[in-house]
């Protein structure tokens, strides 16, 4: 237990459909990070927040976008789905500042179906 | 860019040692390691610094080599429960594609 919650577990879409999925980070926790994980692939960093800014962006196009609140709430929306956006997303966070060595505690994960 | 993992896969009997490899085409400050059991989020296990500090789990050990842009996991007289997929990478970089481990009795 991780103590990070993601929201749906499982999800199916249909392409051109916009999906939010959501991530409850550990209480104290500023940052937070997406990642998408497809079938036998390592996560690939998507997009990163602290206290509610975007803090860095991966090799994905705007249509990939975040949100995070002042709870400790995150939540990554994906505009005019894809059927490559199917995988496993999920959320970490940490308490240090962005870039810093802290440990990320992931969430189980949302696995996202497009057909 | 990703970080290179090798080799893909690994079967171990218990008590065996292996080690896991990582490269990097970018200059890492720090490497961060995680295992993934199968339908599970990834948990966190080691994490490497410049400089030579090293956090983390006391029964797998870890070297990390900044000018080689290098980092090597080593598993110990290996348990059951060290199977799963072995992921190295840094936060805000993408992981590499995994070492998957199998420990038999």
């Amino acid at each position: 237990e991780t103590g990070v919650t993601q929201s749906p577990t499982h999800l199916i879409k249909t392409r051109g459909q916009q999906v939010t999925l959501r991530c409850s980070s550990q209480s104290g926790h500023n940052t937070v990070s997406w990642y998408q994980q497809a079938l036998g692939q390592g996560p690939q960093f998507i997009f990163q927040y602290y206290r509610e800014e975007e803090n860095g962006r991966g090799n994905f196009p705007p249509r990939f976008s975040g949100l995070q609140f002042p709870n400790y709430s995150s939540e990554l929306n994906v505009n005019a789905l894809e059927l490559d956006d199917s995988a496993l997303y999920l959320c970490a966070s940490s308490p240090g500042l962005p870039g810093s060595t802290d440990t990320q505690y992931f969430g189980p994960g949302t696995r996202l179906t497009v057909l | 860019q990703q970080p290179v993992q090798s080799p893909q896969a690994v079967i171990l009997r218990e008590g065996e040692d292996a080690v896991i490899n990582c490269s990097s085409s970018k200059a890492l400050y720090s490497v961060h390691w995680y295992r993934q059991k199968h339908g599970e989020a990834p948990i966190f296990l080691m994490i490497l610094l410049k400089g030579g500090e090293q956090k983390g789990h006391d029964k797998i050990s870890a070297s990390f080599n900044e000018k080689k842009q290098q980092s090597s996991l080593y598993l110990t007289a290996s348990q059951l429960s060290y199977s799963g997929t072995y992921f190295c990478g840094t936060p805000k970089l993408s992981f590499g594609a995994g070492t998957t481990v199998t420990v038999r009795a």
